[in-house]
């Protein structure tokens, strides 16, 4: 039973430039979420995607957007690269509706940095 | 306006005693509640969680508790382990019913504590 799973693990770019980010969710889940850990914090919420729509967002400016795919698999798009979006990026798939009181579960996140 | 705080950036603990690990939270709608560990160069993993209609949830060598009315939580770890050593986060959500509908939940973090277990 796969687990979450993010490509790629690693990445680099110079600012301006545009990246995607690409993250197939467990096995059986239906939500994808993305967070961004800068070095030394804790996880942010990016945006969630259930039923392909973006249905939470996080106070990140309109330069994050996302999509989602009817095998529920999520891109994540940055645009316009700024130095400070340097960091780890996480996705974690659940479930959504009644079923949402069980752990989001991570893979192991894309590490974006910015030269 | 950090909602959810660990004020303990690290915790040195001798292997076989308690660790214990502190979290805070803001929010009073948060009504469920997680405690993630990380090493480097992995996601976070699922350890335990606690809803807000409980006061205590076990698993194995984990327990969180939950004080509702002190806005704390904490996670006890006995006996530790060196491979208990990593980064722990605690997290809290919203019920999404309360946000939007056929949402699931979001998790606001806190900012993390290292735990190192001495052999």
């Amino acid at each position: 039973d796969a687990g979450v799973t993010q490509s790629p693990t690693h990445l680099i770019k110079t600012r301006g430039q545009q990246v995607t980010l690409r993250c197939s969710p467990k096995s059986g889940h239906d939500t994808v979420s993305w967070y961004q850990q800068a070095l030394g914090q804790g996880p942010q919420f990016i945006f969630q995607y259930y039923e392909e729509e973006e249905r939470q967002r996080g106070n990140f400016p309109d330069r994050f957007s996302g999509h989602q795919f009817p095998n529920y698999s999520s891109e994540l798009n940055v645009n316009a690269l700024l130095l400070g979006d340097s960091a780890l990026y996480l996705c974690a798939s659940s479930l959504a509706g009644p079923r949402s009181n069980q752990p989001q579960h991570f893979g192991d996140g894309t590490r974006l940095s910015i030269l | 306006d950090q909602q959810v705080k660990q004020n303990s950036p690290s915790l040195s603990v001798q292997e076989g005693r308690i660790s214990i690990l502190n979290c805070d939270y803001t929010n009073s709608m948060f009504d469920y509640f997680l405690w993630y560990k990380k090493y480097p160069a992995e996601g976070p993993t699922f350890l335990i969680s606690i809803s807000s209609i409980k006061d205590k949830n076990e698993d194995g060598r984990f327990t969180v508790f939950l004080n509702k009315s002190a806005k704390h939580l904490s996670l006890h770890i006995v006996p530790s382990q060196p491979g208990d050593s990593a980064v722990y986060f605690c997290a809290a959500s919203v019920d999404p019913r309360k946000i939007s509908s056929g949402s699931a939940r979001q998790l606001t973090f806190g900012s993390g504590t290292q735990l190192t277990v001495l052999p």
